[in-house]
């Protein structure tokens, strides 16, 4: 089967930055998404990666290394409106899995 | 381009209740997933559509959900006889078949069952 955790919550201040990390264990990886959810909104999709190593993406990076089934977002230069949960999704033969995301608090 | 719409915004039942859920997908896009997301969770897949026909339908309770995307375009997700455990967002979603992983979700329906 699949599974993927996350951290449930993590702080950080406005101007630094936030690693959101992910683990993930399946029967058949087919790449990883990350998304952001705004409370009360629907998940948006930042990044994919199906490659080992760092993908920069400017404000946001996602780093992958299949062979310990982990993944990180990087948040550089934090906002405060970066706050939000960012959700974690492995794509297997049945789709993508969601974490139960983890919920970013921006303080000034 | 016009986005991923769904209707209604907001329902609330009493158990035993059916209500109906609709979606209308990105033009082109020949994918459509209906996710269940209760509060603090992550969206868990139900079932997911290529054109018309059903992919994957595991993860629905088949004794009282069903969904149907009769033309390949709008699909309907339904709840027979809904329970209070059914209380949660029901995201619909859609993508084109290449790109998967990029999934364009709907602003969803709050459903909270009494």
């Amino acid at each position: 089967g699949q599974g993927v955790e996350q951290p449930d919550n993590l702080m950080s201040v406005e101007g630094t930055f936030a690693r959101v990390n992910c683990t993930y264990s399946t029967s058949g990886f087919n790449g990883l998404s990350w998304y952001q959810q705004r409370e009360g909104h629907a998940p948006v999709f930042l990044s994919y990666v199906v490659l080992d190593g760092l993908k920069d993406s400017g404000h946001f990076s996602t780093f992958l290394s299949r062979s310990n089934g982990y993944s990180y977002l990087l948040l550089t230069e934090l906002q405060i409106k970066d706050s939000a949960s960012y959700l974690c999704a492995v794509r297997g033969p049945k789709g993508l899995t969601f974490g139960l995301g983890t919920r970013v608090s921006v303080f000034p | 381009e016009a986005g991923v719409t769904q209707s209604p915004r907001y329902a609330v039942l009493q158990e035993g209740q059916a209500v109906s859920f609709w979606c209308d997908p990105i033009s082109g896009h020949d994918t459509l997933y209906w996710y269940q997301q209760p509060r603090d969770q992550g969206p868990q897949l139900l079932v997911y559509f290529r054109d018309e026909a059903v992919i994957d339908n595991s993860q629905l309770p088949s004794d009282r959900f069903s969904a149907v995307r009769p033309k390949g375009t709008n699909s309907t997700l339904k709840i027979q006889s809904a329970k209070q455990g059914d209380t949660a967002t029901y995201l619909c979603a859609s993508s084109p078949l290449q790109l998967s992983y990029e999934q364009y979700f709907g602003p969803g329906t709050r459903l909270t069952v009494l």
